[in-house]
């Protein structure tokens, strides 16, 4: 099984930072990587996929990136809808596996 | 518009079973793989099972594996989980969820809002 790790397990930031989130890999999964967003009493939002891609109606400020073993996540100026947990997901092998997750709160 | 409707949730005792049902409308439900997702209270995300557009390949998380039983039926436009042998450890919020977007696979684009889990005495 592949095991994703996020990194920090809470960021603490103020509207209008840049958030970096970070998700690793136990070993290669290609670019085979989702990232999603929830709030709470949600079902999680599809937010990136493939590693860079933005899903249908991802606002520009969410970027994915990286390959193999490390992912990050930027969202470049917050929102204050966007105070939310991401989680990051891989779909390289069975069992599909998600990270523990990032909370981003208002410092 | 694309919903899934997931129900059946609810109280139950260690070691006794419930179904889950999931009801899809918006789409043509038999030309979509389904997953069931599961989030325990203040924990994150465990993949559970997938079923394909047939029904004919399944397959299961670790932890539910020979206890759950993932299946569908596409002229009801209907998923279901049928749990069994339930833990304390199996309390979560089941979620049905969907690959609807082309361009990917096993991903997660559409989500029900979810049926809580409590396995308890």
């Amino acid at each position: 099984e592949i095991v994703l790790t996020q990194s920090p397990a809470t960021l603490s930031l103020s509207p209008g930072e840049r958030a970096t989130l970070s998700c690793r890999a136990s070993q290669s999964v290609s670019d085979y990587l989702a990232w999603y967003q929830q709030k709470p009493g949600q079902a999680p939002r599809f937010l990136i996929y493939d590693a860079s891609n933005r899903a249908t109606g991802i606002p520009a400020r969410f970027s994915g990136s990286g390959s193999g073993t490390d992912f990050t996540l930027t969202i470049s100026s917050l929102e204050p809808e966007d105070f939310a947990v991401y989680y990051c997901q891989q779909r390289r092998n069975w069992p599909l596996t998600f990270g523990g997750g990032t909370k981003v709160e208002i410092k | 518009q694309v919903q899934l409707v997931e129900s059946g949730g609810g109280l139950v005792k260690p070691g006794g079973s419930l179904r889950l049902s999931c009801a899809a409308s918006g789409f043509t439900f038999g030309d979509y793989y389904m997953n069931w997702i599961r989030q325990a209270p203040g924990k994150g995300l465990e993949w559970v099972s997938y079923i394909g557009t047939t029904g004919d390949t399944t397959l299961y998380g670790d932890s539910v594996k020979g206890r759950f039983t993932i299946s569908r039926d596409n002229a009801k436009n209907s998923l279901f989980l049928q749990m069994s042998s339930l833990r304390a450890e199996d309390t979560a919020v089941y979620y049905c969820a969907t690959t609807l977007g082309g361009g990917y696979h096993y991903y997660f684009d559409f989500w029900g809002q979810g049926a809580l889990v409590t396995v308890s005495s």
